[in-house]
C-alpha cells in the first residue's frame, strides 16, 4: 500500500520556464502531500505541506509565488516551478502521510 | 521544534562485518517516531526501519535493527552481515505524533561498504 508515483524522474528546462512535477497516490486517497527539496549531497528539506482542496502550507523561505501547489484531487499533488533559474535545479520528492516516497525528480534549468 | 543529528558524515564498513550509524534527536513531543532511510545514487527514498516512541521493543528488519535510547534521545541503526548493495546515503528522522506528520530528518550518513 501506500505507493506514489512521480513524475517526472528527469526534466531539463530553459530558464524563466515552468515545469510542473506530479505526485499520484495509486491505492489511497491522499489528503495530505508533502514536498521536500535536496540539494546534492544535502538532507531533505520540507518545502511544503500539500493539502486537498486548500492552500497549501509554505514552510519558511519558500516563496509562495516560486513553487505553486496544487492538490485538487485526492489522488494527485502537483509542484509547478515557474519562471524557473539555475539556482531552482534540485531534487524535488514528495512524500506521503504514511512516509511512503515518490520517485523524485531531477530539475536541471538551464 | 524538532532536531534530528547524525554525527558521522560517512562510515566504511567490510563485507560480512557489522557496522553501526549514530542518530540523536530533540522533541518536546511524548508521542512521535523515528525512521531510517536509505538512499542510493538512484536517490530513491526506501524505508529501512520505523520506530514508535511508545514502544520499549527495539525494531529490527532482518539484518538491520535500532537501539532506541529514549531517555538519552539516540536512535541508532545496526546493520549485521553488511552487503555491497548496503553502500548508500542513510538518513535518520524523525515525525511527531497525532497529526502533525511532516518528517524531519538528519543531514545523513554516508556508508561505503568495502569488499
Amino acid at each position: 500500500g501506500a505507493v506514489v508515483s512521480q513524475h517526472p524522474s528527469r526534466v531539463i528546462c530553459k530558464s524563466g520556464t515552468s515545469v510542473k512535477i506530479e505526485c499520484r497516490s495509486l491505492d489511497f486517497q491522499a489528503t495530505t502531500m508533502f514536498w521536500y527539496r535536496q540539494f546534492p549531497k544535502k538532507s531533505l528539506m520540507l518545502m511544503a505541506t500539500s493539502n486537498e482542496g486548500s492552500k497549501a502550507t509554505y514552510e519558511q523561505g519558500v516563496e509562495k509565488d516560486k513553487f505553486l501547489i496544487n492538490h485538487a484531487s485526492l489522488t494527485l499533488s502537483t509542484l509547478t516551478v515557474t519562471s524557473a533559474h539555475p539556482e531552482d535545479s534540485s531534487f524535488y520528492i514528495c512524500m506521503t502521510t504514511e512516509a511512503f516516497f515518490g520517485q523524485g525528480t531531477r530539475l536541471t534549468v538551464v | 521544534a524538532q532536531t534530528v543529528t547524525q554525527s558521522q558524515p560517512e562510515m566504511s564498513v567490510q563485507e560480512a562485518e557489522t557496522v553501526t550509524l549514530s542518530c540523536t534527536y530533540d522533541t518536546s513531543e511524548s508521542d512521535y517516531y523515528l525512521f531510517w532511510y536509505k538512499q542510493p545514487p538512484s536517490r530513491q527514498m526506501i524505508l529501512v526501519i520505523r520506530q514508535e516512541a511508545y514502544k520499549q521493543q527495539n525494531a529490527t528488519e532482518n539484518r538491520f535493527s535500532v537501539n532506541f535510547q529514549k531517555a538519552a534521545k539516540s536512535f541508532s541503526l545496526k546493520i549485521s552481515d553488511s552487503q555491497l548493495g548496503d553502500a548508500a546515503m542513510y538518513f535518520c528522522a524523525l515525525r511527531g505524533g497525532g497529526s502533525n506528520y511532516k518528517l524531519t530528518f538528519g543531514k545523513g550518513t554516508l556508508l561505503t561498504v568495502n569488499p
